[in-house]
């Protein structure tokens, strides 16, 4: 069974609008973390936001917050005010603790444009 | 600091070669991972070292690939007799979770996009 799930191939958004970038995720471990990485098309992965299973609080880092809803398993991306910049494949991934590696297991990701 | 790098950036190989890609993490991290991305496609786990142990194979990593971190430095994966479905980007990541644990961030590198012909 897919473990994250990204829904939206594409999106597109108007410069300096804000854009939600969707990402379900599946497990039965009560310890977990969700990460959100960048790649734009040079090909490197940046990341972006951490939200972890027991944080009380929504995750922020500048123009990224997290809209974690634990109950339906939901970890959006929001980012405010977009930027030309921000251009580039989006990908949500899971961390489990129970996983003594600590791999990442990641959606197929989406791609967002911003339009000028 | 660096960063984590991979080299070569690009290969491109005729089905049936051999192709080695090494990865130089960042210096105090123990962790290092190799994932596979194909196109289209979010990264998807092939193996991990903690150290110079490698302490987990995905089934995607078939007995023409091996990887190995002599030292527990630098790490280098090999597939031999290439085949077109191995047209892929090869990721490398590294961290450290001693002080950070679950969240501890995985720094990736730039990738070595291998092209079989």
């Amino acid at each position: 069974a897919q473990k994250i799930t990204q829904t939206q191939p594409g999106m597109f958004v108007q410069e300096k609008e804000a854009v939600t970038l969707d990402c379900t995720y599946d497990t039965s471990d009560p310890s977990y973390g969700l990460f959100w990485y960048k790649q734009p098309s040079s090909g490197e992965m940046i990341f972006l936001i951490y939200q972890g299973s027991y944080d009380q609080q929504n995750a922020t880092e500048g123009r990224y917050s997290l809209n974690f809803q634990k109950a339906r398993k939901s970890a959006n991306l929001v980012i405010s005010a977009s930027q030309l910049g921000d251009s580039a494949m989006y990908f949500c991934a899971m961390r489990e603790g129970k996983d003594s590696s600590y791999k990442l297991i990641f959606g197929s990701g989406t791609r967002l444009l911003v339009r000028p | 600091d660096t960063g984590v790098s991979q080299d070569p950036r690009h290969k491109i190989t005729k089905r049936g070669q051999n192709v080695t890609f090494r990865c130089d993490p960042i210096s105090e991290h123990n962790r290092l991972y190799w994932y596979r991305q194909t196109l289209g496609q979010g990264p998807e786990f092939l193996t991990y070292f903690q150290n110079e142990a490698q302490l987990e194979k995905s089934r995607l990593l078939s007995d023409r690939f091996s990887a190995e971190r002599p030292k527990g430095s630098f790490s280098t994966l090999e597939i031999q007799r290439t085949e077109q479905g191995d047209s892929a980007m090869y990721l490398c990541a590294s961290s450290s979770h001693e002080t950070s644990g679950i969240r501890a961030e995985q720094y990736f590198g730039p990738g070595t996009r291998l092209t079989v012909t």
